[in-house]
């Protein structure tokens, strides 16, 4: 496979509910995003990864916990959602100095 | 922190015309401008960016300007297909670590 693969497509959870995200990156990147997208709203950055270390979190509520076992795969851990939650989680990676992100396809979530 | 701001939020332009997306950016540091194109149930697919050093580039029908004085850059489709109907986002990168700030989006509809 090449690219940045996102895992599922499609996700469907209740509100008590334990899930996780899975994205895998093929290209030998150094740096890991979540983004979030909403309807109507910019693509909102959720936490960066670089060299397997978190650099940034923004603000993000506790309900939503990242994991990056290795530079080529990242995890983000979902709990106690809300239907406000409800979006398309998108991964995606880049090198450290260079060009723009490569995304996957991401993962619609729906928390009912 | 960077602000980017898109104009407008949806396009709608007859086959063979060309269509104009707009980005003002607020970090005048700012030195790489990728544009992105979402098609439904995809993630954001680069097509084209441009560097603080250079003030266009051109790939077939696609290109992209930048005035650094004005911190506005924009996206030129010529010669617009129906499989050009898609969201359209600008970015721009802060300064610092590679952190993108994207702006809103702008819908493109090409009829036939």
């Amino acid at each position: 496979e090449t690219g940045v693969t996102q895992t599922p497509r499609h996700l469907v959870m209740g509100m008590t509910n334990k899930k996780s995200l899975k994205c895998e990156q093929h290209l030998g990147h150094n740096a890991m995003y979540w983004y979030k997208q909403s309807a109507k709203k910019p693509l909102e950055l959720m936490f960066v990864y670089s060299l397997e270390e978190r650099v940034e979190n923004n603000s993000v509520p506790s309900r939503f916990s990242p994991e990056c076992p290795n530079s080529s795969h990242l995890f983000l851990h979902l709990h106690t959602l809300q239907p406000e939650d409800s979006a398309l989680y998108l991964c995606a990676s880049s090198q450290d100095e260079g060009d723009g992100y490569t995304f996957g396809s991401g993962t619609r979530l729906t928390v009912v | 922190g960077e602000n980017v701001e898109q104009h407008p939020s949806t396009l709608s332009v007859q086959e063979g015309d060309s269509a104009v997306i707009k980005c003002t950016y607020s970090d005048s540091a700012s030195n790489y401008f990728p544009w992105y194109k979402q098609e439904l149930g995809k993630g954001p697919q680069l097509i084209i960016d441009i560097r603080s050093n250079v003030g266009e580039k051109k790939d077939q029908r696609i290109a992209v300007t930048l005035n650094k004085t004005a911190k506005h850059f924009s996206l030129h489709i010529t010669e617009t297909q129906p499989e050009d109907s898609a969201v359209y986002f600008c970015a721009a990168r802060e300064t610092g670590f590679q952190k993108l700030v994207f702006g809103t989006g702008t819908r493109l509809l090409v009829s036939p």
